[in-house]
């Protein structure tokens, strides 16, 4: 299985910070990994994919980028509605695999 | 607007069993594979198992952790996605998350969740 190592698993940052979150994969996956958010009680969002493309309606503060086994989410200017905890996912092979999370809170 | 809507949750015994239903509608449903996706209380992410279309013979794949447990299957005329769960452990207690697949294979969009608790 592919694993998937998130750093950092917590974050404290202010409004405004730019926010960058790390993504590291056992084996190379290509660009076939996807970012999600999600707020505590609701389903995860979908905000990336094919590590860098950003999905309709996204704001552009959010983007990705990397490919191989390394991968990064940016938030230029972190917004209160940006609270919450975020997850790269490999759809390369199966079994598909999620980081364990990235929690980022209000400083 | 796409709207997955999954019912069935609830407790159960250990080596209880359970089936999850997911409605679908917004999108022409046969077109999907559909995925599921459970998430421990106060934990991360977890693949769960793929159907595909009816193209594909609507095939499967599962994780380790529920194969020969858990099987899923769709009824395309009902717009519905099940996922039946059988020889539940401790361990499989979770919210379920109905996920629906773009055409390039990206999980687009999820429902709301079903709790399903497995205790005694």
């Amino acid at each position: 299985d592919i694993q998937l190592t998130q750093s950092p698993s917590f974050l404290s940052a202010s409004v405004g910070d730019r926010v960058t979150i790390t993504c590291r994969a056992s084996q190379g996956i290509r660009s076939y990994l996807a970012w999600y958010q999600q707020k505590p009680g609701k389903a995860p969002k979908f905000l990336i994919y094919a590590a860098s493309t950003l999905r309709s309606g996204v704001p552009s503060r959010f983007s990705g980028s990397g490919s191989g086994t390394e991968f990064t989410l940016t938030i230029s200017s972190l917004q209160p509605e940006d609270f919450a905890t975020y997850y790269c996912q490999q759809v390369n092979s199966f079994p598909l695999t999620f980081g364990q999370g990235t929690k980022v809170e209000i400083k | 607007e796409v709207q997955l809507v999954e019912s069935g949750g609830g407790l159960v015994q250990p080596g209880g069993s359970l089936r999850l239903s997911c409605a679908a509608s917004g999108f022409i449903f046969s077109d999907h594979y559909m995925d599921w996706v459970r998430q421990a209380p106060g934990k991360g992410l977890e693949w769960v198992g793929r159907t595909r279309k009816r193209v594909n013979s609507y095939s499967t794949e599962y994780a380790a952790s529920v194969k020969g447990r858990f099987t899923i299957s769709r009824d395309d005329s009902k717009n519905s996605l099940y996922l039946q769960m059988n020889s539940l452990k401790s361990e499989d207690t979770a919210v379920y998350y109905c996920v629906r697949l773009d055409s390039s294979g990206w999980l687009d969009y999820w429902g709301q969740g079903a709790l399903v608790t497995v205790s005694s």
